[in-house]
């Protein structure tokens, strides 16, 4: 597609139950960011991919958070057992990157519209 | 590790300037620059690479001094559709990080 798509735009889930947010990255790009964006601040890097190689998880905050992109296009970012504090906007970006690059110069990231989840 | 941005919040009349600044305790390779306005994602201004380097985007601008460790994004004349929160992105050197500034919003009035 033209840009990079989140879905859904909306999910409100009970406590304890499982979620998987998807993130449709522009066709031919590398590299995919997964960031978390709590109300009011900027966004929190999660989770980092190069094609299908998952380079970077240090920022997911518990074992509950699991990313995968086995084809090196389409993520998932998956939830399991969601709290409260785990209401957030969720953000995908994919950018062109490169052998060993983030963000380089002429790779932009290009963010999805995200995905707002909400625990109760 | 997360960027400091000065100031917090800033309101100005649609003409005036302003000057936001990005501060890291870290050595950087780049910095990037964000707007993102309410409900939306952030979208991409321009990216700085060199130590000293300064880029221009329509009447926005930005610096890098890689020595300090600091960007600072001027918005020059500024227009209603300025209105937003800005959002450094830096890059360090030492390993595969990548942060957001702590976030500067920004509203323009008539």
């Amino acid at each position: 597609g033209a840009g990079v798509s989140q879905s859904p735009r909306y999910k409100v889930a009970k406590r304890g139950q499982d979620v998987a947010l998807r993130c449709d990255p522009i066709s031919g790009h590398v590299s995919l960011f997964w960031y978390q964006q709590a109300l009011g601040q900027g966004p929190e890097f999660l989770t980092y991919f190069q094609n299908e190689a998952q380079l970077d998880k240090s920022g997911l905050p518990s074992d509950r958070f699991f990313a995968e992109r086995p084809e090196g296009s389409v993520s998932t970012l998956k939830i399991q057992r969601t709290q409260q504090e785990d209401s957030a906007v969720y953000l995908c970006a994919s950018s062109l990157g490169g052998q060993g690059s983030r963000f380089r110069s002429g790779t932009e990231a290009f963010f999805g519209q995200g995905t707002r989840l909400t625990v109760v | 590790q997360q960027p400091v941005q000065s100031p917090q919040a800033v309101i100005l009349r649609e003409g005036e300037d302003a000057v936001i600044n990005c501060s890291s305790s870290k050595a950087l390779y780049s910095v990037h620059w964000y707007r993102q306005k309410h409900g939306e994602a952030p979208v991409f201004l321009m990216i700085l690479l060199k130590g000293g380097e300064q880029k221009g985007h329509e009447k926005i601008s930005a610096s890098f001094n890689e020595k300090k460790q600091q960007s600072s994004l001027y918005l020059t004349a500024s227009q209603l559709s300025y209105s937003g929160t800005y959002f450094c992105g830096t890059e360090v050197y030492t390993g595969n990080q990548f942060y957001f500034g702590t976030g500067t919003s920004l509203t323009v009035i008539p």
